[in-house]
């Protein structure tokens, strides 16, 4: 595998559910995102984790419950999650470097479509 | 407020020739990356071209290069030579040096290239 992988692609669920995303980077990045994409809506950042640690949270609903076991890995725990919480949900890496002088690239997956019925 | 404005919901070009998909940006940080994604009806967003700040020069990748005016504060992504797979949403992004973590992306635009 290469790149940012995302699993499960598609999921389905109902509000009383349970379920988790998984994303892995095979990229050796040091910081992972969460991203909300919703139909007609600019890309929402939802968390970030340094180093794993979580460095920021964006006023993200507790529904959502993200986890970072280690800097290849990082889960997404979903429950009462409400219709409008479906969306494409991107996980994305990069490479920070402290005193680099530049801004660092987001390597995305291929994201996980979420249906919340 | 606003930081990045993509004006183009949807723009159609003709295969092989170029398109320009604007971009303006707002920011009082003298040191940040501005950066394009392609993002295909698969979903994936696909890296494509960044663009320091403080780069003398424009940034090209191959058939994509970004016209970076900094005093109009403006990131316009040139696609040369359209192809049908260039067919996609198109997001410009910035990154502040001292945003922290955060890149703001704007709406997107739509391409579609024709036959």
């Amino acid at each position: 595998e290469t790149g940012v992988t995302q699993t499960p692609r598609h999921l389905v669920m109902g509000m009383t559910n349970k379920k988790s995303l998984k994303c892995e980077q095979h990229l050796g990045h040091n910081a992972m995102y969460w991203y909300k994409q919703s139909a007609k809506k600019p890309l929402e950042l939802m968390f970030v984790y340094s180093l794993e640690e979580r460095v920021e949270n964006n006023s993200v609903p507790s529904r959502f419950s993200p986890e970072c076991p280690n800097s290849s890995h990082l889960f997404l725990h979903l429950h009462t999650l409400q219709p409008e919480d479906s969306a494409l949900y991107l996980c994305a890496s990069s490479q920070e470097v402290s005193g680099g002088g530049r801004v660092e690239t987001q390597y995305f997956g291929p994201g996980t479509r979420l249906l919340v019925l | 407020a606003q930081k990045i404005t993509q004006t183009q919901p949807g723009m159609f070009v003709q295969e092989k020739e170029a398109v320009t998909l604007d971009c303006t940006y707002d920011t009082s940080d003298p040191s940040y990356g501005l950066f394009w994604y392609k993002q295909p009806s698969s979903g994936e967003m696909i890296f494509l071209i960044y663009q320091g700040s403080y780069d003398q020069q424009n940034a090209t990748e191959g058939r994509y290069s970004l016209n970076f005016q900094k005093a109009r504060k403006s990131a316009n992504l040139v696609i040369s030579a359209s192809q049908l797979g260039d067919s996609a949403m198109y997001f410009c992004a910035m990154r502040e040096d001292t945003g922290g973590f955060k890149t703001i992306f704007g709406a997107g635009t739509r391409l579609f290239v024709k036959a």
